[in-house]
């Protein structure tokens, strides 16, 4: 499984897009990335996957540049409710396994 | 729809004590997970179980044992528990094998306490 890297912590402010880039310089042709959102004492929530390119859903929009090594979760005009751990995932389609790095801690402020 | 539901929420035990965290799900999937989240870190899985009938080991398994009881039911046991084990216990669970969204869904957390 391909080892993830992303930042410890991000600062918002209200209204902001943020936007959350992790590094997978590993990742196997049949990994896809998935991101999953954290609030405090509650389980993870998964939020949006893709295998390249740019994927968009209702709360966020992922990007895969061409050689996938890397992504970024961009969270468009977040509110205070964004707070949370933002955790990215790469997983193969050949298995069910995830490995949960520690995530990036976004605080969004008033 | 309930989900994945996870009992107790909360346990306190002493060290040796053992004790079942019991995991249920109502969505028919074939795949469910326990992890542990100790403060400040990340999720790490104890053990899965792709099917009914079949368990694995995940990251760290030393010191739990568990059961895939039926489709359903997915329990994960102390045998005798230590303070390393004070956690977070999350239990989880997913459709697994179509090409696609493996979406993994949490029940609300099991908090662990051992003196």
């Amino acid at each position: 499984l391909a080892k993830t890297t992303q930042p410890i912590s991000m600062d918002s402010y209200e209204g902001q897009e943020v936007n959350i880039t992790c590094s997978h310089n590993n990742i196997a042709t049949n990994d896809y990335i998935t991101w999953y959102q954290q609030f405090p004492s509650q389980g993870p929530r998964f939020i949006i996957q893709g295998y390249k390119t740019k994927v968009t859903n209702e709360v966020a929009s992922l990007f895969i540049p061409a050689d996938r090594k890397s992504s970024t979760l961009s969270l468009p005009r977040v509110s205070l409710s964004d707070t949370a751990v933002y955790y990215c995932l790469v997983g193969s389609y050949n298995t069910d396994k995830l490995i949960f790095g520690t995530g990036t801690r976004l605080q969004v402020f008033p | 729809n309930a989900g994945v539901t996870q009992t107790p929420k909360f346990q306190v035990l002493k060290t040796g004590q053992s004790m079942t965290l019991q995991c249920a799900q109502d969505m028919n999937h074939n795949s469910m997970y326990w992890y542990r989240q100790d403060p400040g870190m990340g999720l790490r899985l104890i053990y899965y179980s792709a099917s009914e009938g079949t368990t694995d080991k995940g990251e760290v398994p030393n010191g739990y044992n568990v059961s895939r009881l039926n489709k359903r039911e997915f329990s994960l046991r102390l045998e005798s528990a230590a303070p390393s084990q004070t956690s977070v216990y999350f239990c989880a669970s997913s459709e697994f094998g179509d090409r696609g969204r493996n979406e993994q869904f949490f029940g609300p957390g099991t908090r662990l306490t051992v003196l």
